[in-house]
């Protein structure tokens, strides 16, 4: 089992719809949850970051992190063309050391105006 | 954008031969990282710096040498160069704090002939 997994889609939705993408993690001592988005050819950025439980809202874009479920989800509200790419979910797992972050392998999204 | 400078963008090697990808900041960041990204496999951390001198292996080090003699300079050398190692890598920095978040470089296109 991998330790951070994520579906590779692809997922497609229509402009101005929801788009969820999902993440669950294999160590129950995690810490620390990250969205980047990677747009093809270029480098991940960093879009949200949540630490504890519940839901994290930053403009259209809302994290939600369940610890007792082991898994991370992010929803786009009012997806928009630009949104197409590829989101990573990144972990920080305590296996490692405290400062290394662990990625799923990416949901590849395209929103179809 | 953080202050990363990956170099050189694009190489094309031979097998066996040794090639060194250089990363350097101006954040004065203590942790950097270097990941290799694949089709497939989202981004795998090849080795990490907590400090001059101070490096790690990760989840991929196999064939892959790290040093960091300079805060601002993390060298990653492939000592005898083979196709599996064609790849992007990309270097990362992060501060201090353990929500800190990771931002990366622009990344390096490695293609070993």
């Amino acid at each position: 089992q991998k330790e951070v997994e994520q579906n590779s889609g692809p997922l497609s939705v229509p402009e101005g719809a929801i788009a969820s993408l999902n993440c669950t993690y294999s160590d129950r001592v995690s810490q620390s949850f990250f969205w980047y988005r990677q747009y093809s050819g270029k480098s991940p950025e960093l879009i949200m970051s949540i630490y504890s439980n519940g839901d994290k809202e930053d403009g259209r874009f809302t994290a939600q992190l369940n610890k007792a479920s082991q898994y991370v989800s992010l929803l786009i509200r009012d997806s928009q063309p630009s949104d197409s790419a590829t989101y990573l979910c990144a972990v920080t797992l305590s296996s490692g050391s405290a400062r290394q972050l662990t990625f799923g392998s990416g949901t590849q999204l395209t929103v179809l105006p | 954008d953080a202050g990363i400078t990956q170099s050189p963008r694009h190489k094309v090697t031979e097998t066996g031969t040794p090639v060194t990808l250089r990363c350097h900041q101006t954040e004065n960041h203590r942790y950097m990282y270097w990941y290799r990204q694949d089709p497939g496999h989202g981004l795998r951390l090849i080795h990490y710096s907590y400090g001059v001198k101070d490096t790690d292996k990760g989840e991929v080090s196999d064939g892959y040498s790290v040093s960091r003699s300079k805060t601002e300079d993390f060298l990653l050398t492939l000592e005898s160069a083979t196709s599996s190692q064609t790849s992007v890598y990309f270097c990362a920095i992060r501060g201090p704090r353990m929500d800190e978040k990771l931002f990366f470089g622009s990344g390096t296109q490695l293609s070993v002939l």
